[in-house]
């Protein structure tokens, strides 16, 4: 079956900018989605469609996907940014596949 | 608003059964695909089962195809989950959620979960 792989985590400086990265093998070729989770509340969707922010979600937040890398970037980071985040695997030959989740500290 | 309020979760003995529901509200429920997401304890995100908007097609994550089975009554804007054979793996927060956004499983909604314990 289909796996993604992510960092089990990553630190960034307030301000700067962070890059949680989602691997897979031809990865570029399906579709990815990022989502954010905090303690004790339901995941939250930040990315779709490997670029696409859905409304109401800070610009600060991009994505990109090719060969076998996804990438979510948080530009200008946050206190409020440090979360638990997954990446999302689909296309239509695949069933939907998360990774195992990356969590951002910001300090 | 959207909302979708999961219940059906508890206590359950390995090998045994439970059922799952989710119920809609605020939008049209018929018009949308839903899935279950499932989260153990401290872990990540893993994806359970879909559905189509008319119970047609459904598709299942290799750790739960057959022993579990997604439903939905368009008439009562629910979803349903029916879980048997039931392990200690299976110990998680069961959440709905509604596909959104256009190809692909988007998940802008989700509920708050259902806490199902595994246990003998």
């Amino acid at each position: 079956s289909y796996e993604v792989t992510q960092p089990p985590s990553v630190s960034v400086s307030p301000g700067q900018t962070a890059s949680i990265t989602c691997s897979g093998d031809k990865l570029g070729d399906k579709y990815a989605s990022w989502y954010q989770q905090k303690p004790g509340q339901s995941p939250v969707l930040v990315i779709y469609q490997d670029t696409k922010r859905p409304s109401g979600i800070p610009e600060r937040f991009s994505g990109s996907n090719s060969g076998n890398t996804a990438t979510l970037t948080i530009s200008g980071t946050q206190a409020l940014d440090e979360a638990d985040y997954y990446c999302q695997a689909w296309d239509s030959t695949t069933a939907v596949v998360f990774g195992g989740g990356t969590k951002l500290t910001v300090l | 608003e959207v909302q979708l309020v999961e219940s059906g979760g508890g206590v359950v003995r390995p090998g045994g059964s439970l059922r799952l529901s989710c119920a809609a509200s605020g939008f049209t429920f018929y018009d949308y695909g839903m899935s279950w997401v499932r989260q153990a304890p401290g872990k990540g995100l893993e994806w359970v089962s879909a559905i189509n908007w008319n119970g047609i097609s459904t598709v299942y994550a290799d750790s739960v195809k057959g022993r579990f089975t997604i439903s939905r009554d368009n008439a009562k804007n629910s979803l349903y989950l029916q879980m048997n054979s039931l392990g200690a793996e299976d110990t998680a927060l069961y959440y709905c959620a509604r596909e959104d956004l256009g190809d692909g499983y988007n998940y802008v909604y989700w509920g708050q979960g259902t806490l199902v314990t595994v246990s003998s």
